[in-house]
Order: C-alpha cells, then sequence, then structure tokens
C-alpha cells in the first residue's frame, strides 16, 4: 500500500528555521518524483516543486524559488521541505504529493505549519 | 502562465441530481486535466486524470471529458458523501502544475 506520512504539526515564530518530512512507503522511492502543495487557510492549492529521489534533482514554481528547499534522503525515502526563514505569510497546510503522469496520485495526511509572534 | 477557471464557484444540488462543473484554461493544454476531491479536514484526492480517465477505485458516477481549453467534470448521480471541494489541476512545462480556484458543492 502506498503511503506518504508527514510529520507533525508546526507552531513558529517569524524569523525561525523549520524542516518538515514525508515518508514514503508502499513503492520504489527512486522511482516517481515527489513535490509539496500548499493551502492557506480558507484558499485553494498551489503546487511549490518537487524533487527526484534518485539524484535530488529538483524543480520549483517561480514564486517558490528561494523561499523554500527540497530535498530527498533516499537512505530513509523521505522528503524535505524547509525554510531558513519564516514568515506570517508561510503559514498553511502543507501536502506532499506523489507524481504519476502529469498528476498527483497519492497525497500525505498534510502539516499544518503556524507562523506567529 | 497559463491561468484555470472553473464554474460555478460553489453549488447546491439535492442527491440524485447531475452535477457538472466546468474548467477552462487560457490557453490549449490538450488533455493535461486532471480533477480532485476535497472533503472538509482531508487531502484532496485523485479522481479524473487525463481529462477523461477514471483513477483505479473511483466511484463510475464521475467522470470528465474535454481537450484543448474547455474540460467538463461531471456527478452523474449526487451522494451525501460528494460533498466536497472540487479542483481541475493542469500541467504546462513552466511553470509547472496550477490548479484552478475550486467549485464547493453542497447538498
Amino acid at each position: 500500500e502506498v503511503q506518504l506520512v508527514q510529520s507533525g504539526a508546526e507552531v513558529k515564530k517569524p524569523g525561525e528555521s523549520l524542516k518538515i518530512s514525508c515518508k514514503v512507503s508502499g513503492y520504489n522511492f527512486a522511482s516517481y518524483w515527489i513535490g509539496w502543495v500548499r493551502q492557506m487557510p480558507g484558499k485553494g492549492l498551489e503546487w511549490m516543486g518537487l524533487v527526484f529521489p534518485t539524484n535530488s534533482d529538483t524543480k520549483y514554481r517561480a514564486s517558490f524559488q528561494g523561499q523554500v528547499t527540497i530535498s530527498a534522503d533516499k537512505s530513509i525515502s523521505t522528503v524535505y521541505l524547509q525554510w531558513s526563514s519564516l514568515k506570517a505569510s508561510d503559514t498553511a497546510m502543507y501536502y506532499c504529493v506523489r507524481h504519476a503522469r502529469h498528476d498527483f496520485d497519492f497525497w500525505g495526511q498534510g502539516t499544518l505549519v503556524t507562523v506567529s509572534s | 502562465d497559463i491561468q484555470m477557471t472553473q464554474s460555478p464557484s460553489s453549488l447546491s444540488a439535492s442527491v440524485g441530481d447531475r452535477v457538472t462543473i466546468t474548467c477552462q484554461a487560457s490557453q490549449d493544454i490538450s488533455n493535461y486535466l486532471n480533477w480532485y476531491q476535497q472533503k472538509p479536514g482531508k487531502a484532496p484526492k485523485l479522481l479524473i486524470y487525463d481529462a477523461s480517465n477514471l483513477e483505479a477505485g473511483v466511484p463510475s458516477r464521475f467522470s470528465g471529458s474535454g481537450s484543448g481549453t474547455d474540460f467538463t467534470f461531471t456527478i452523474s448521480s449526487l451522494q451525501p458523501e460528494d460533498i466536497a471541494t472540487y479542483y481541475c489541476q493542469q500541467y504546462d512545462n513552466l511553470p509547472g502544475f496550477t490548479f484552478g480556484p475550486g467549485t464547493k458543492v453542497d447538498i
């Protein structure tokens, strides 16, 4: 059974750093791109970027380039999304997704990130 | 960037009704159009890929059609468990993947 299990909710202050995770199981981790999707409170879905675990090749939506870093650790089948300096506007639910064809066929349960002073 | 519009933004229908949602792309996207269902407090779920293909395990009352710039998503007979927000999503080489604004379906 394919599963994407994300780390738990986080509450941070502006300016702090954060790294959230997505542990994958049930298929060959190296075979599929894994990405991240943001959903701000009460809003729609925004694709942020993705990583290919085999070689850590990454691609970002232009608006997220330089704002976040996506990485992968093949040894533990885990993908990460990190910020070096959080802003209040980063408050959102973040989903990891498996890329299949040109769609997202499996989703993590979501990690709620709250940034507040 | 390719822009996606969805209509209506919300709708209310009765159990058993046929429900149709449309999604329009600002330029030709071939059949690179997918549909997702998001129930309150849950992660989205893929229902239809490549415009008209039903994802495994998804009930057959869901269907999709279209190509180019105009796409349609249909629930043939609305069920209480179909209360959700539905999103279309397109793929473009740059900037990648874009979702429509969503359609909230109520009973």
